[in-house]
């Protein structure tokens, strides 16, 4: 089956750092980008990023350029999702995705709240 | 960057009915345009692409059609099932989703 495993959920104070994670399985990794959807609570979907794993060449939104960072590891079959600094705003789901014709396979998602 | 917007943002309709929901693209995407379901706290699932592909395993009741910048989801005969939220998203050039549309029951 093909299926993509997050990470669990994260409770942090502004200011620190948070590294979230994507496990695939069931297919070839290297041959898919990953990408990360935010949605912040009641409201729509929102792409991230994305990185291909079989070379690490990643992409950003022009809203997320700077404010995160995406990496994967192909050796375990893993993306990842971090911040340096988190801030209030950062509270949200986020998704990882496979990309094929369409976001074709989400992970279970996982929040993230941070609050002081 | 490419604007897709979504109506309505809410539709109220009953268990059996034919309700279609409208994207357009501020510009020409071609056939790159997918719609995703959203159930309440769960991940969106991918119904259809290329603008009228369905997804395997979606049942056939629902249909997309359209292509450069206008775009349709119809779900024939409504099942309670599909009073939920639903996203059209283009990918033309990087990703861009529609503010969604919720289908709730009359």
């Amino acid at each position: 089956e093909v299926q993509l495993v997050q990470s669990g959920a994260e409770v942090k104070k502004p200011g620190e750092s948070l590294n979230i994670s994507c496990q695939a399985s069931g297919y070839i990794f290297t041959n898919y980008w990953i990408g990360w959807v935010r949605q912040m609570t009641g409201k729509g979907l929102e792409w991230m990023g994305i990185v291909y794993p079989r070379d690490s060449d990643t992409r950003y939104s022009p809203s997320f350029q700077g404010q995160v960072t995406i990496s994967a590891d192909k050796s375990i079959n893993t993306a990842y999702l971090q911040w340096s600094s988190l801030k209030a705003s950062d509270t949200a789901m986020f998704y990882c995705v496979r990309l094929a014709d369409g976001m074709d396979v989400w992970g279970q998602g996982t929040t993230v709240t941070v609050s002081s | 960057d490419i604007q897709m917007i979504q109506s309505p943002s809410t539709l109220s309709a009953s268990v059996g009915d034919r309700v279609t929901i409208t994207c357009r693209a501020s510009q020409s995407i071609s056939n790159w345009l997918a719609w995703y379901q959203q159930k309440p706290g769960k991940a969106p699932k991918l119904l259809i692409y290329k603008a009228s592909t369905l997804e395997s395993g979606v049942p056939s009741r629902f249909s997309g059609s359209g292509s450069g910048t206008e775009f349709t989801l119809t779900i024939n005969s409504l099942q309670p099932d599909d009073f939920v939220t639903y996203y059209c998203q283009q990918y033309h050039s990087y990703w861009t989703f529609g503010q969604g549309t919720k289908v709730e029951v009359k």
